[in-house]
């Protein structure tokens, strides 16, 4: 089992939808990151988080420290978001241990 | 401001070949990092650097090298190219261990 675990794999909405992709891991962690990659292939990170909630723009990620699960919400999804949305952790030293990865298409 | 620049973006290699992969950063990071990725896999952390002159392995460092003579530049070496090296790799840096990551455009290898 790997130690970060996201849910769905894919992901197809309509334009306008609410989305919410999630993030489990089992091991203790001092940060969480959620990172996109667009079809080009390049990677941005979006967020880095360690408790609570974090907003940019249309973007939400939150995380409960307690339940080891993270998630990033978008609103008003537009396919200008369809890519592929990475979760990480951060565990010990500078190590990131990553998800599959989450590809999301957002149909006009 | 360029932030992390690889080069180059494509390559095909032949089996037993060699070749390096350049990263730069403009930003003054400490922390550098190579990731391969492979299809339906997370990202996995081939070496780190903390700093100029010091290097370590990560998750799946066999088959490569990496040096950090400078603080801007990671270059990673693939010796004797194997099938199993066809991946897209990722550079990335930050600051310190524990703050954002900056990644670059990737490279994209094929061993044949």
């Amino acid at each position: 089992k790997n130690e970060v675990e996201q849910s769905p794999q894919n992901l197809t909405a309509q334009e306008g939808e609410f989305i919410t992709i999630n993030c489990s891991y089992s091991v203790g962690i001092s940060a969480l990151h959620w990172l996109q990659q667009h079809p080009g292939g390049g990677i941005v990170s979006l967020f880095m988080l360690s408790s609570g909630k974090k907003k940019h723009g249309r973007l939400i990620a939150t995380i409960n420290i307690q339940e080891k699960h993270s998630s990033l919400h978008i609103t008003a999804s537009h396919p200008r978001d369809s890519a592929v949305y990475i979760c990480a952790v951060r565990t010990s030293g500078s190590r990131l241990t990553f998800g599959e990865g989450t590809q999301l298409t957002v149909n006009p | 401001n360029a932030g992390v620049t690889q080069t180059p973006k494509f390559r095909i290699l032949k089996i037993g070949q060699s070749m390096t992969l350049q990263c730069t950063q403009d930003m003054n990071h400490n922390y550098m990092y190579w990731y391969r990725q492979d299809p339906g896999m997370g990202l996995k952390l081939i070496y780190y650097s903390v700093g100029a002159g010091i290097t370590d392995k990560g998750e799946v460092p066999n088959g490569y090298n990496v040096s950090r003579s400078t603080t801007e530049d990671f270059p990673l070496r693939l010796e004797l190219a194997a099938p199993s090296q066809t991946s897209v790799y990722f550079c990335a840096s930050s600051l310190a261990g524990n703050t954002e990551a900056f990644f670059g455009q990737g490279t994209r290898l094929t061993v044949v």
